[in-house]
């Protein structure tokens, strides 16, 4: 069965700790993966788009990365307003995305 | 920026009735989504659409529910014989021409089931 899980369920990181979150995917054919931000009763708001084994992207103090079995979200010196949950998302058929649980960020000044 | 507009952001409505949620894609985007997110769990695809016609569903997206593009803007999930299970988010989105083009969501309808 396809299936996206996302580590750690919660990360709690003082102003300017610099972490990374996990996401782990197993999907017969990745078309796209995809992080998004999620703030309390809104939507998820699209941060990246990753396609192929090793491609990087960047915003900010963001920066996502990409591997066969997996992504990683580098968040560098993080402030408070960093604080959201983030969700990763996998593409493998034309339509359908599939969503991780997400990793809730909490950012303390 | 343009973005998805959903409304109502909250919809309260008795067991067993129907409910229409809308959405305005952004305009220049073909294809739309409904998801769904259960309280404390995961954002779930419901279905897609394309041209006029749903393009994929999931096993939730049964007899109960069915979208609809009644004219140029907008979007939207119609639930027939509402259940206690049906409340939860449920957000539209849509995206460009384009295989490697991401979906853009909307900030939701949150519906409650009494």
């Amino acid at each position: 069965e396809d299936q996206v899980t996302q580590s750690p369920e919660a990360l709690r990181l003082q102003e300017g700790e610099s972490s990374s979150l996990n996401c782990s995917y197993t999907v017969s054919g990745l078309r796209g993966l995809f992080w998004y931000r999620q703030d309390p009763g809104k939507g998820p708001e699209f941060l990246f788009t990753l396609y192929s084994a090793g491609e990087e992207k960047e915003k900010e103090r963001l920066k996502a990365t990409l591997t066969k079995k997996e992504s990683f979200l580098h968040i560098t010196a993080p402030k408070p307003e960093d604080s959201a949950t983030y969700l990763c998302a996998v593409q493998e058929q034309a339509d359908k995305v599939i969503f991780g649980p997400g990793t809730s960020l909490s950012v303390i000044p | 920026e343009p973005e998805v507009t959903q409304t109502p952001s909250h919809q309260v409505t008795q067991m067993g009735q129907e409910v229409i949620l809308r959405c305005v894609p952004i305009s220049n985007h073909l294809y739309f989504y409904w998801y769904r997110q259960i309280l404390g769990q995961k954002v779930e695809f419901l279905v897609s659409f394309y041209n006029n016609e749903i393009s994929e569903k999931s096993e939730i997206f049964d007899d109960q529910f069915s979208v609809e593009r009644p004219d140029g803007s907008n979007f939207t999930l119609k639930i027939r014989s509402t259940k206690l299970e049906d409340s939860a988010m449920y957000f539209c989105a849509s995206k460009r021409e384009g295989a490697r083009q991401p979906q853009h969501f909307g900030d939701g309808t949150r519906l409650s089931i009494l």
